[in-house]
């Protein structure tokens, strides 16, 4: 069965610093795979997606992710962290085939704490 | 646009009783899922439903169950609710017709079991 791992449950950056956010995946046919943030009391919202065009994407809030099919990794990246940046982020993807639509697998999510 | 609206926002039910949530999609999305949210757990599949039909459903015991109206509204029922059922119900709403399709959630229901 498909599996995402997301590596580091907590990250801690200073304000400014580059962050990097693990994702990997677990099929051998490349999923879609996604990003999202969710911020206190709040629901999910879409970072950044890939579903097979460019193997570099980028998202909102000037953070992008890189397709790496020989690695099976989506990390997602941010060059300097922002303040509002601190969050819970959640790696996801749903199998190729449009009957799998909606269903999307989760990693544990990694809570991105930034320093002043 | 309206994003996916979710009612109630915030709930509180005892033991044994069931809840009933509701989840109103974006317009035009066909797709509506569920999913639970809890810090032991994570984020965790309940069910989608296209066209008023289960297309897809989780691990998740008989007790949970959801529907999808014509006008692709859905709701999702918790009956003889448990203390570990407490969690923050999700929904989420897309096209549906492939699974590449950017996939939008609600703010989601907090449930609170006692």
């Amino acid at each position: 069965a498909q599996s995402v791992t997301q590596l580091g449950s907590h990250v801690s950056v200073s304000e400014g610093a580059l962050v990097l956010l693990r994702c990997n995946y677990s099929s051998s046919v490349p999923p879609y795979l996604f990003w999202y943030v969710q911020y206190p009391n709040q629901g999910l919202q879409l970072l950044l997606k890939y579903t097979s065009a460019a193997t570099l994407v980028k998202g909102i809030n000037g953070f992008e992710a890189e397709f790496k099919k020989s690695e099976t990794s989506f990390h997602l990246t941010k060059p300097s962290a922002h303040m509002s940046d601190a969050a819970e982020y959640f790696c996801a993807v749903t199998e190729r085939g449009s009957s799998n639509t909606g269903k999307l697998i989760f990693g544990q999510g990694t809570t991105l704490q930034v320093k002043p | 646009k309206a994003g996916v609206t979710q009612t109630p926002r915030y709930l509180i039910k005892t033991r044994g009783q069931q809840v009933t949530l509701s989840c109103s999609p974006i317009s035009g999305h066909r797709s509506v899922s569920w999913y639970q949210q809890t810090p032991g757990q994570g984020l965790q599949f309940l069910f989608e439903y296209f066209s008023e039909t289960q297309r897809n459903k989780g691990n998740f015991p008989g007790r949970f169950s959801g529907r999808q109206f014509s006008n692709s509204r859905s709701e999702m029922n918790v009956s003889t609710l448990e203390l570990g059922d407490s969690a923050l119900y999700l929904c989420a709403s897309s096209w549906g017709d492939n699974s590449g399709n950017t996939i939008y959630f609600g703010e989601g229901s907090w449930l609170t079991v006692v």
